[in-house]
């Protein structure tokens, strides 16, 4: 079955620089990529996603990028604000999977003021 | 509009005990996805919904967990005999079709089993 990989597990950055988390999957049929953005105590929710028919996304100060033939993608934050603090999940899901996730197990951001 | 709701939002058992927890999709959302969140790790996969149809179950981790959405709404996880390796949050999330869209997530219910 699908496997997710996600690095780093922690990541501190001063406001205003940049952060970039990378995770890898196994399942050559994965073709949906959602992150998900969950503060402590509270439900994940989504912040961007990528399908596999495009190389590159882009909201506001956050992008994603994919990479199918390295089986690889990535979430960048520009300009980070100590609001984006929180632990960020990447998942992967395959088409004929009814829309079910796995996920990497996640990264805690931490923005300094 | 109200998002998916989940209840109770904490539950303690003793070792043994059974347990049943509710899950509140957003209306005429057709599927209904549950997750089992470890502490400190990702959303781990349960079981799938698609109306009242349980598609997938190959996420449940013994024949103790049981889910069932009789009327393609309300959902209910149910775990009997607990044991203290079930203590985890319980996640809910429904998406409005059957394929790859937006899964909305509950705020969970955090189960401690002692």
């Amino acid at each position: 079955g699908e496997n997710v990989e996600q690095h780093p597990s922690t990541l501190s950055v001063q406001e205003g620089d940049s952060a970039v988390i990378k995770c890898t999957y196994s399942d050559s049929a994965s073709n949906y990529f959602p992150w998900y953005k969950q503060e402590l105590g509270k439900r994940p929710q989504l912040i961007i996603d990528i399908r596999s028919n495009v190389g590159e996304k882009k909201d506001q100060r956050i992008a994603v990028t994919l990479n199918k033939t390295a089986k690889h993608f990535s979430l960048h934050i520009t300009e980070t604000q100590p609001e984006d603090s929180a632990v960020y999940f990447c998942a992967a899901s395959s088409l004929g999977q009814g829309g079910k996730l796995i996920f990497g197990q996640g990264t805690e951001l931490s923005v300094k003021p | 509009g109200a998002g998916v709701s989940q209840s109770p939002r904490y539950k303690v058992a003793k070792r043994g005990q059974d347990v049943a927890l509710r899950c509140d999709p957003i209306s005429g959302h057709v599927s209904l996805f549950w997750y089992q969140q470890a502490l400190g790790q990702g959303p781990e996969f349960l079981t799938y919904f698609q109306n009242e149809a349980q598609l997938d179950k190959s996420g449940l981790p013994s024949d103790r967990f049981f889910a069932e959405r009789p009327e393609g709404s309300v959902s209910t996880l149910k775990i009997q005999r607990t044991q203290q390796e079930d203590s985890a949050v319980y996640l809910c999330a429904s998406s409005l079709g059957t394929g790859q869209e937006t899964q909305y997530f509950g705020p969970g219910t955090r189960l401690l089993v002692l």
